[in-house]
């Protein structure tokens, strides 16, 4: 249950796109498309963002958007606004009832 | 709405042993598997066990495992994790959460969180 690598910080500036990447192996996130995004506001619990690589929950903007490449999955951030500074965890499935999380990205509005 | 209501930090001893409550409410609760994910100090977020809807179905991250155990009570529509053998590095946040589907690909995110409960391991 190894941990999925996430950059540790990312920035744009309010209207830029930012994309923040999630790599992980053959045994979770290229084996299944099982991947989940959540934003944790300081102090807050996490608020589930993506699910299933690329399915946004109802009330989610669309400006957040993911996809997946073979063991790497990404998050983006269309037209960001400051409500967007968070930090960013990736997860994905391991299969036999486990899931890794990322060791979360801070993105700046600048 | 679907609330998560948690129950149970503390502070305890080195080795020591807690009992963490998640009352749910809002949602048919028999029907959804559950999960604990636990944040440390300053640190990113941790999937700890999962717990399927009937509870037949259960596991364990390899830290925990032998040490934590996960139960529910579907008649009170409450979910618990008993913590046994505590030590500095189980200290933190610990949040349950809802997986999103009741079967099926939704099934493997987490859409509902609890306000979570702190755990501090001290002497």
């Amino acid at each position: 249950q190894s941990a999925l690598t996430q950059p540790p910080s990312a920035s744009g500036s309010p209207g830029q796109s930012v994309t923040i990447s999630c790599t992980g192996t053959s045994s979770d996130v290229d084996d299944y498309n099982y991947v989940s995004w959540y934003q944790q506001h300081p102090g807050k619990a996490p608020k589930l963002m993506i699910y299933e690589v690329n399915k946004r929950p109802s009330g989610v903007p669309d400006r957040f958007s993911g996809s997946k490449s073979g063991n790497t999955a990404s998050l983006t951030v269309s037209g960001l606004q400051a409500e967007d500074e968070a930090d960013y965890y990736c997860t994905s499935y391991g299969g036999s009832y486990t899931w890794m999380f990322g060791g979360g990205t801070k993105l700046t509005v600048l | 709405e679907v609330q998560l209501l948690q129950s149970g930090g503390g502070l305890v001893q080195p080795g020591g042993s807690l009992r963490l409550s998640c009352a749910a409410s809002g949602l048919s609760f028999r029907n959804f598997a559950m999960s604990w994910v636990r944040q440390g100090p300053g640190k990113g977020l941790e999937w700890v066990s999962f717990i399927s809807g009937s509870g037949a179905t259960r596991n364990y991250a390899d830290a925990v495992k032998g040490r934590f155990t996960v139960s529910r009570d579907n008649s009170n529509n409450t979910l618990y994790l008993h913590l046994y053998s505590l030590g500095a590095e189980d200290m933190g946040i610990y949040y349950c959460a809802k997986m999103k589907g009741a079967a099926g690909p939704e099934m493997y995110s987490f859409d509902y969180w609890g306000q979570g409960a702190l755990v501090t391991v001290s002497s």
